[in-house]
């Protein structure tokens, strides 16, 4: 699977959109960008995930670059329960299913009053 | 829906002895189940893919032997921490795959069980 790059923290004020970047620079046609976060003590949550086209959940919005290269997730209105650790997580097919979620050490987004 | 539990959620235990924590998906069917391992600050460690009915495939480095890994049915895996010692001390989360839908194959993980030995 493809190697991400995330900055290791960020800080983001309460109410505003919280932008997460993810450079995926050696992905590859079969690959999703999946994005996961875990809160302090508890397993990790399942996100959003997108081939090429941007995404959109109850939960957040998946920008994908338009050469597949990074993406960007946007939590619109961030509050105090969205501070986690986020993982952005390249995926491949190989033969009857994906591989394995292989967790990097995700960006720290802290969001403060 | 996609709800799945750990138990226990905390444990102490004396060196030597074994820990047996359960996976459970609760609302649906699950062929894989994985599990891994946090220490503290780290990110998470896989330690084993576990198909229901057949042997899990453990991960390098991990032994066998001592994480004993159960999958007895489509709801349900064990990981059992054999002659527990204070280095295995960590938070093991467990996470199942329900079938594939199309494009979309997401793992979804229990709460966590923090194990410590003393």
């Amino acid at each position: 699977d493809a190697k991400t790059t995330q900055p290791p923290s960020m800080d983001c004020a309460e109410g505003r959109a919280a932008n997460l970047p993810c450079n995926h620079s050696t992905i590859s046609g079969n690959e999703y960008v999946y994005w996961y976060r875990q809160i302090h003590s508890q397993g990790p949550q399942y996100i959003i995930h997108g081939l090429k086209n941007n995404e959109t959940n109850e939960m957040a919005s998946l920008i994908i670059t338009e050469d597949r290269k990074s993406s960007t997730l946007i939590l619109p209105h961030a509050t105090l329960r969205d501070t986690a650790v986020y993982y952005c997580i390249v995926r491949g097919l190989l033969g009857s299913g994906y591989s394995t979620l292989t967790f990097g050490k995700g960006t720290m987004l802290l969001v403060s009053p | 829906g996609a709800v799945v539990s750990q138990h226990p959620s905390w444990v102490i235990c004396k060196s030597g002895t074994s820990v047996k924590i359960e996976c459970r998906s609760l609302d649906f069917q699950a062929t894989t189940m994985f599990w891994y391992r946090q220490f503290p600050k780290q990110s998470l460690m896989l330690m084993a893919t576990s198909n229901e009915g057949s042997k899990a495939t453990y991960e390098q480095g991990v032994e066998k032997d001592k994480f004993l890994i159960n999958h007895a049915s489509l709801t349900l895996s064990t990981l059992t921490v054999t002659s527990a010692h204070p280095e295995d001390s960590s938070f093991y989360i467990c996470s199942a795959r329900p079938p594939r839908q199309g494009g979309k194959d997401t793992q979804y993980f229990g709460p966590g069980t923090r194990l410590t030995v003393l």
